[in-house]
């Protein structure tokens, strides 16, 4: 069946610092992928998205690349802020386009 | 305009109590999901309605759980005989057209809490 992992947080960053938030996938087909983050107090917000092979998603200064050879989408960016301090969700499409398919999130503390 | 809204923001409820969570979805969109979160989990999938039908309901865990969309806008989800096991946040969604890769948007959540 459809599954997400991402890494086990919490993250916890320095201001400037580079983050990398692994995500890796198992699914039918060629799914769309997505990261969605939540930040204190608010619902949850698409940051980016990649629907086939090799397509780079990007918002906000993080980028994702959907790597179908190695089932990954790894979130990256190369300087955080304090203002990025939320949990971090990948998820995957079903092959039918009806579900979300969610990781269990990352949380990310950055520090001044 | 509007996002999505749901309300009760917050409910709390005895065991063994019937309980309805309403969503409003961003007008126009034609699908609409429901999702249930659990504390320190990513969102699990509930049911999809594509306009008013109940395109795929998989995701609901028993025949306790029951949602309906009569309009095709907005959406009820209903708990009959509630359980402890039933608390968490209800998160529901909508997206201007189905498919695999278009994107959904979410509103704040139904936090249920069961005594």
């Amino acid at each position: 069946g459809n599954s997400v992992t991402q890494m086990e947080g919490p993250v916890t960053l320095s201001e400037e610092a580079f983050l990398t938030i692994n995500c890796t996938y198992t699914a039918t087909g060629y799914p769309s992928l997505f990261w969605y983050v939540q930040y204190p107090g608010e619902g949850l917000q698409l940051l980016l998205k990649a629907t086939k092979a090799d397509d780079k998603g990007s918002n906000k200064g993080f980028e994702a690349t959907y790597r179908k050879e190695t089932t990954s989408f790894h979130l990256e960016k190369g300087s955080v802020q304090v203002s990025d301090s939320a949990v971090y969700f990948c998820a995957l499409s079903n092959q039918a386009g009806t579900a979300l398919i969610f990781g269990k999130g990352t949380t990310l503390s950055v520090s001044s | 305009g509007a996002g999505v809204s749901q309300t009760p923001s917050n409910k709390v409820t005895e065991k063994g109590k019937y309980v309805e969570l309403r969503c409003d979805p961003i007008s126009g969109h034609t699908a609409l999901y429901w999702y249930r979160q659990s504390l320190g989990q990513g969102p699990e999938f509930l049911i999809y309605f594509q306009g008013t039908g109940a395109a795929d309901d998989s995701g609901l865990p028993n025949d306790r759980f029951f949602a309906v969309r009569p309009e095709g806008s907005v959406s009820t989800l209903k708990i009959q005989r509630t359980e402890r096991g039933d608390s968490a946040v209800y998160l529901c969604a909508s997206s201007l057209l189905p498919g695999a890769g278009e994107t959904q948007y979410f509103g704040p959540g139904t936090r249920l809490l069961v005594l």
